[in-house]
């Protein structure tokens, strides 16, 4: 399958302050990427869809302006956490789909924790 | 309501056993397909089913989908700790936008 690389897979990270999460599609190019979250024992929690050069598309109950969404190029989206709280703390995942593919691989997800 | 209800959402058997995870949805897919995640990574897709009745195996792992394409099921014959994980069927009602089923957390005890 295509490779989807996601950093860091770790990052602790005071309160009040920013935490960028890189998602990378490393052989082939992600027309549409998909940000998810994950508390333990759940399953994945679908956060927003973004579309290379456009803004993307939250879910409901999701803060656009917390949870920041860059998708500049078809190989890369960024996740930004801003002024991120121990609440924040969780499983992020990003996912990346082609063009003419139904289905999507995952990044190895990235561990948040807020202290 | 999930779009997906999957089921059972907890299973835990001995080394050997045969199992099954249903997902089942009132909504027609264009596809599904079957995910495992282990504890601390990403989900690794392991099939993806397209035509109604169709039948896919994976060495111990058996996928079926339904024929009018609301469902699909798996089954893990002989099952192994190496199998161990959250099992997650998802669908695509339409284009790439993936839905999750609540999954299936599988425990294979030696």
């Amino acid at each position: 399958g295509a490779v989807v690389s996601q950093h860091p897979s770790r990052v602790i990270c005071k309160s009040g302050t920013s935490v960028k999460i890189e998602c990378r599609s490393l052989d082939f190019q992600a027309t549409t990427m998909f940000w998810y979250r994950q508390f333990p024992k759940q399953s994945l929690m679908l956060m927003a869809t973004s579309n290379e050069g456009s803004k993307a598309t939250y879910e409901q109950g999701v803060e656009k302006d917390k949870f920041l969404i860059n998708h500049a190029s078809l190989t890369l989206s960024t996740l930004t956490v801003t002024s991120a709280h121990p609440e924040d703390s969780s499983f992020y995942i990003c996912s990346a789909s082609g063009a003419m593919n139904t289905e999507a691989f995952f990044g190895q997800g990235t561990r948040l924790t807020v202290v | 309501t999930q779009l997906l209800e999957q089921s059972p959402q907890f299973l835990s058997i001995q080394e050997g056993e045969n199992l099954t995870v249903y997902c089942n949805s009132s909504s027609v897919f264009s596809s599904l397909q079957w995910y495992r995640q282990e504890p601390g990574e990403g989900p690794v897709l392991l099939v993806t089913v397209v035509t109604g009745g169709e039948v896919k195996k994976l060495k111990r792992l058996t996928f079926q989908f339904g024929d009018a394409r609301k469902d699909s099921s798996l089954h893990i014959t002989a099952a192994q700790p190496g199998d161990t994980g959250l099992y997650l069927c998802a669908g695509a009602p339409t284009g790439n936008m993936l839905t999750f089923g609540g999954g299936t957390r599988l425990m294979v005890k030696p």
